[in-house]
């Protein structure tokens, strides 16, 4: 099987663009995740969804946002980008919804200038 | 707030020494996941444990699931340069207390460089 695919894998923007990444989970998979990393930081969680539906979400303010398709294929998008958004964005794919083990794609670089 | 620590936050060690890191969470937990992540690249699943009390093996790694679902730990045996790398620990956690919505919970990693 295919592993989870993300695109683009990098990015340059500069404040106050926007920008939407792509995040492909593995055939089969349900549950897409995505979460923020920044250098030091651990895995922030950004949001999760299920069968089209946003399930969780976290702490981040609401230029972020995301969806997901009934393929499960799945978008974020940041509007109104700040330098404090230059991360590793990564999205992970689960069989099923609920904390099962994740698969991670291997991430968009994002730099904002 | 609900939440699972990691520590330590880094580790060097000499290739050839043991390692360990060990994770504890603030809840009970019906299972505990370990992802490793090499510098530059993306979380890999390692291993999930479920049972109370449970200890798996990997070669070197062996990674234990305390006997009150809280807490677990991952020893790596004579490291070796392919060991380094960020090891986070995550398990799921009510959306809300009592509820059913579980979410996906990571520590903050420890970093394993190793000296070689």
């Amino acid at each position: 099987k295919a592993g989870v695919t993300q695109t683009p894998r990098y990015l340059i923007k500069t404040r106050g663009q926007q920008v939407t990444l792509s995040c492909s989970p593995i055939s089969g998979h349900r549950s897409v995740s995505w979460y923020q990393q920044t250098p030091g930081q651990g895995l922030q969680f950004l949001f999760e969804y299920f069968s089209e539906t946003q399930r969780n979400k976290g702490n981040f303010p609401g230029r972020f946002s995301g969806r997901q398709f009934s393929n499960s294929r799945s978008e974020m998008n940041v509007s109104t980008l700040e330098l404090g958004d230059s991360a590793l964005y990564l999205c992970a794919s689960s069989l099923d919804k609920g904390g099962r083990e994740q698969f991670f794609g291997p991430g968009t670089r994002l730099t904002v200038l | 707030g609900q939440q699972v620590m990691q520590i330590p936050q880094y580790q060097h060690v000499q290739e050839g020494e043991d390692f360990t890191t060990y994770c504890n969470s603030s809840t009970t937990l019906s299972n505990i996941q370990w992802y490793k992540q090499r510098p530059g690249g993306h979380p890999v699943f390692l291993i999930q444990l479920v049972k109370s009390g449970e200890v798996k093996k990997q070669k070197r790694l062996t990674f234990q699931f305390g006997e009150a679902k809280k807490n677990s730990s991952l020893h790596i045996t004579a490291t070796q340069t392919t060991d380094v790398g960020t090891y986070f620990c995550a398990g799921p956690f009510p959306r809300t207390s009592g509820g059913s919505n579980y979410k996906l919970t990571f520590g903050k990693g420890t970093l394993l460089t190793v000296n070689p």
